[in-house]
Order: C-alpha cells, then sequence, then structure tokens
C-alpha cells in the first residue's frame, strides 16, 4: 500500500477567497498523479492527469502543480464559489497503472 | 449518458446474506477496476479486469469477494456471507489503456451497501 497523504481533512472557505491544499506521494517509480473532484451523490469527476515534473494545469477556476522528485502536488481554487463544494481526491498511479488514493480534502465554501 | 453506471447504488442486507453489485463502463473501455471506499479513507483498490481477464486482486478481496467480467463488458462484484466490516462505498471505475490518455479512469457513483 502506497502512503499517499492529503493535507488538509477539510477547510472552509468564504465565497471568493482563494485557497489550496496538498497532496503528498512516493517520488519513486512515478508514473502520473490525478486529481478527482468529489461531489456528494454523483461519481467522482476527473480534474487533472499530471506527468511531467513542474506540469501546470488549469482548468477554470482551478489549478494544479507537480513536483515528482519532492513528491508533491498543490491543487488551487481561485475565487471559491459554492458548487466548488466538494471532496478533492488526489491518486498517485505508479508504472503498474494501480492508483493509490489520498483520503481527500473536503472543501466547504461559505456563501 | 454514456458515463460509468453501478446497480444498485443502495444496498442494505443482514450480516451472512449474499449480495451482487453491477457494473456497467464506458463502452469502448477494456480496463474496469473495482475499488472500497470506507469513511475517511480514499478509495482502496480491489481488483481490475483488461478485457474479460482478471489480472489482479488485492490482498483486500477476501474469499468471500469474487468479481467476474464474462464477455469483457459489464462487470459483478459478489460478496459472499457478508459481514458487518464490509460497509463501504463500492465503486467501479473504467479506463482505455493504450489510447491517448495517460489511464485516466472514469468512476461510476458507487453502491453504498450497509450490513446490518
Amino acid at each position: 500500500i502506497l502512503n499517499v497523504e492529503q493535507s488538509p481533512q477539510s477547510l472552509h472557505v468564504q465565497e471568493g477567497d482563494s485557497t489550496n491544499f496538498t497532496c503528498s506521494f512516493p517520488s519513486s517509480n512515478f508514473y502520473a498523479l490525478h486529481w478527482y473532484r468529489w461531489e456528494t451523490a454523483k461519481s467522482p469527476e476527473a480534474l487533472f492527469v499530471m506527468t511531467l515534473n513542474g506540469d501546470e494545469k488549469k482548468k477554470g477556476r482551478i489549478s494544479a502543480t507537480l513536483n515528482t522528485k519532492e513528491g508533491y502536488s498543490y491543487l488551487y481554487i481561485k475565487g471559491s464559489q459554492p458548487e466548488d463544494s466538494a471532496t478533492y481526491l488526489c491518486a498517485f498511479l505508479p508504472n503498474d497503472y494501480k492508483l493509490s488514493f489520498g483520503a481527500g480534502t473536503t472543501v466547504t465554501v461559505r456563501a | 449518458d454514456t458515463g460509468v453506471s453501478q446497480d444498485p447504488r443502495h444496498k442494505i442486507t443482514k450480516r451472512g446474506q449474499n449480495v451482487t453489485f453491477r457494473c456497467d463502463p464506458i463502452s469502448e473501455h477494456n480496463r474496469l477496476y473495482w475499488y472500497r471506499q470506507t469513511l475517511g479513507q480514499g478509495p482502496e483498490f480491489l481488483t481490475y479486469f483488461q478485457n474479460e481477464a482478471q489480472l489482479e486482486k488485492s490482498r483486500l478481496l477476501s474469499d468471500r469477494f469474487s468479481a467476474e467480467r464474462p464477455k469483457g463488458s459489464f462487470s459483478t462484484l459478489e460478496i459472499q456471507r457478508t459481514e458487518q466490516g464490509d460497509s463501504a462505498m463500492y465503486l467501479c471505475a473504467s479506463s482505455l489503456v493504450g489510447g491517448v490518455m495517460t489511464d485516466t479512469q472514469y468512476f461510476g457513483p458507487g453502491t453504498r451497501l450497509t450490513v446490518l
């Protein structure tokens, strides 16, 4: 079992504020890092697949960075909106293609 | 909707009963995965198929668990003699290996199992 850790476990953000949180993962046998957004009663939705050290990906107000050498990724939400409320999961994909998930960061955006 | 579907969405059963869940992947996807998620944890890998072949099983998958993908399309996960510790969300995902994307797995909404 690979150690993928996310912090914080949960956070509350005022609408309009920006926030970020962390995923740490093993730095060896790296193939890819995935970010998913999971809203209650829905399917986890793929946000980003990141493969190269220094990768930066952006989707609307959400962006992510990747450092494979030190084994961490940040996810940023700019100008949080209530619809951003969800659990954000990161998943480490080593070269055996089995995803190892973190426990997630649950974001609650207060209006 | 051409996403991954799972049935049922919720299942309540008594300890000792058998349950079976179904997953229909995205039609052109050749890999299918099962995960289990318990409260406060991320999804944990259980098993995966490439077409109809079950290629790997986690140590989490006890002998009471069996998964099939008979024609390389839908899959079933059966739990025999359920225990309270089996209560969890069971997630299915599919992916297209050999495609352009880096093995992005697309998830279904899950089946929430409660064992009384």
